[in-house]
């Protein structure tokens, strides 16, 4: 059973950096094909992918905000790190990191998500 | 950048047939994955590459695809699949998209 668990603030200002966390279990991304990504979702609105990071560390990035996301992983603690600068009001929303499977295909969806972490921007 | 299309909300009598649809130019190429997300809760994966079910989806979900369209199917729908379904895909090379989501409402 994969697990995976967001952290990070709940509440950040203005033009400040956020930083999230994604901890996850049951899978491991030094397994060829593995890959994390990040997802969010402003209240009442649609998913909008962010980011993933593979097994064999490389990165892709939604093309909307590339110049302000960065995605690292630490594959021995299991964890994914994903940063946003200059955050903005319209950057409130719930985050959510997914666990990408290893499969014989270059496919692109999330087999198991994390629970979500609201992340609020205001002064 | 592509797009993928839902249609915003289509609702479904219990115990009968709905079909969901997400259209978008790279479906030509790259297959579907569908996701269930019920209030406050987070996505689940109903369908995965087209027509693949994960271990413990019900057999009344089922996906498909032509052309530049991919369909999830719920036969014989049950209360418990009033939800929001989203679509997503490759967009370009690495990255993924998702559509605007279809909220389904069974009466």
């Amino acid at each position: 059973q994969i697990t995976l668990r967001e952290s990070g603030p709940t509440l950040v200002k203005p033009t400040q950096t956020l930083t999230l966390t994604c901890t996850f279990s049951g899978s491991s991304l030094t397994t060829t094909g593995v890959g994390v990504g990040w997802v969010r979702q402003p209240p009442g609105k649609a998913l909008e992918w962010l980011a993933v990071i593979y097994w064999n560390d490389h990165k892709y990035y939604s093309p909307s905000l590339r110049s302000r996301l960065s995605i690292s992983k630490d594959a021995s603690k299991n964890q994914v790190v994903l940063t946003l600068t200059n955050m903005a009001p319209v950057d409130t929303a719930t985050y959510y990191c997914a666990h990408r499977p290893t499969s014989d295909g270059d496919y692109y969806y999330f087999d198991y998500w994390g629970q979500g972490t609201p992340v609020t921007v205001s002064s | 950048s592509s797009e993928l299309t839902q249609d915003p909300a289509v609702s479904v009598a219990l115990g009968q047939t709905v079909r969901i649809t997400c259209q978008g130019d790279n479906l030509r190429s790259y297959p579907a994955s569908w996701y269930q997300q019920k209030p406050g809760q987070a996505p689940i994966l109903v369908i995965y590459v087209n027509n693949n079910r994960p271990s413990g989806i019900p057999d009344r979900f089922s996906g498909s695809t032509s052309g530049n369209t991919a369909s999830l199917t719920i036969t014989g729908a049950q209360a418990d699949d009033e939800a929001d379904y989203y679509c997503n895909s490759r967009d370009g090379v690495g990255t993924y998209v998702f559509g605007g989501g279809t909220k389904v409402t069974v009466l």
